[in-house]
C-alpha cells in the first residue's frame, strides 16, 4: 500500500536530549513536509523540502533540524535547544506543481519526561 | 489577528442534520482550498480540494470558496456519529513549496 510511515508513534524526551522522528514515503513525491500540532491549534510549518539534499526552514524552525539524504525519507530531529517539544508531530508529502495536495502520515506524539 | 480564523466549537448536532463549517481569511493571495478531517491523534485526511472561487460537490460534502469575501464553508449534508471529527481548514498561494496555512480547526459532535 502507498502511503506515508511515521513512528514512532509515542516518543518521549528527557531534559538536554536530541531526539529523532522518523518519516519514509513509498508515494514517489519529491516534497516532503514537517508540521507540529498544539492541542486546539492549527498546524505550523517547521520545514520542507522539494529535493533531495536540500531544505528550507518553515515558520517555527528554531530548535528543530532536518536532513534529506533520500527521495523516501525525510527525519526530523528536535534537539534541546528546543524548549517546549511536547506536540503532535505530523509528516506530509506531495508532488512539486503548483497547488499539489498534501497527503499526511499518521503522526508522532512527543511528551517531555 | 491570525490568517485563517476558524471557530474552535465544539459544534454539536443530532445525526441527520447538516453540519455547517467556515473559515475566514485574510492573505488575497490564497488560491487553493482545502477542508481535512482529523480523529484524535491520527494524521488529517484530505476531504474537499477547490482552486479559486466556487462551489464543489463529492457525495455528502459541498465545499464553497467566495474569494472576495475571503470566506469559504463546508457542509456535511445527512450527518452520521462517524462524521465527529476534528475539521482543518487550509489554503495555499500556490508559490514554491506548496506551504499550506491551516485555521485551528472545528471540532464537531454528530450524537445518534
Amino acid at each position: 500500500d502507498g502511503g506515508i510511515t511515521q513512528s514512532p508513534k509515542y516518543l518521549f524526551r528527557k531534559e538536554g536530549q536530541n531526539v529523532t522522528l522518523s518519516c519514509e514515503q513509498n508515494l514517489n513525491h519529491d516534497a516532503m513536509y514537517w508540521y507540529r500540532q498544539d492541542p486546539g491549534q492549527g498546524l505550523r510549518l517547521i520545514y520542507y523540502s522539494q529535493i533531495v539534499n536540500d531544505f528550507q526552514k518553515g515558520d517555527i524552525a528554531e530548535g528543530y533540524s532536518v536532513s534529506r539524504e533520500k527521495k523516501e525519507s525525510f527525519p526530523l530531529t528536535v534537539t534541546s535547544a528546543q524548549k517546549n517539544p511536547t506536540a503532535f508531530y505530523l509528516c506530509a508529502s506531495s508532488n512539486t506543481g503548483v497547488g499539489e495536495k498534501l497527503f499526511f502520515g499518521s503522526g508522532t506524539q512527543l511528551s517531555v519526561l | 489577528q491570525k490568517e485563517v480564523e476558524q471557530d474552535p466549537g465544539p459544534l454539536s448536532v443530532p445525526e441527520g442534520a447538516i453540519v455547517s463549517l467556515n473559515c475566514t481569511y485574510s492573505n488575497s493571495a490564497f488560491q487553493y482550498f482545502m477542508w481535512y478531517r482529523q480523529y484524535s491523534r491520527k494524521g488529517p485526511e484530505l476531504l474537499m480540494y477547490t482552486y479559486s472561487s466556487g462551489n464543489k460537490e463529492d457525495g455528502r460534502f459541498t465545499a464553497q470558496v467566495d474569494k472576495s469575501s475571503k470566506y469559504i464553508s463546508l457542509f456535511i449534508r445527512d450527518s452520521q456519529p462517524s462524521d465527529s471529527a476534528t475539521y482543518l481548514c487550509a489554503m495555499s498561494a500556490g508559490a514554491a513549496g506548496n506551504k499550506l496555512t491551516f485555521g485551528g480547526g472545528t471540532r464537531v459532535l454528530v450524537k445518534p
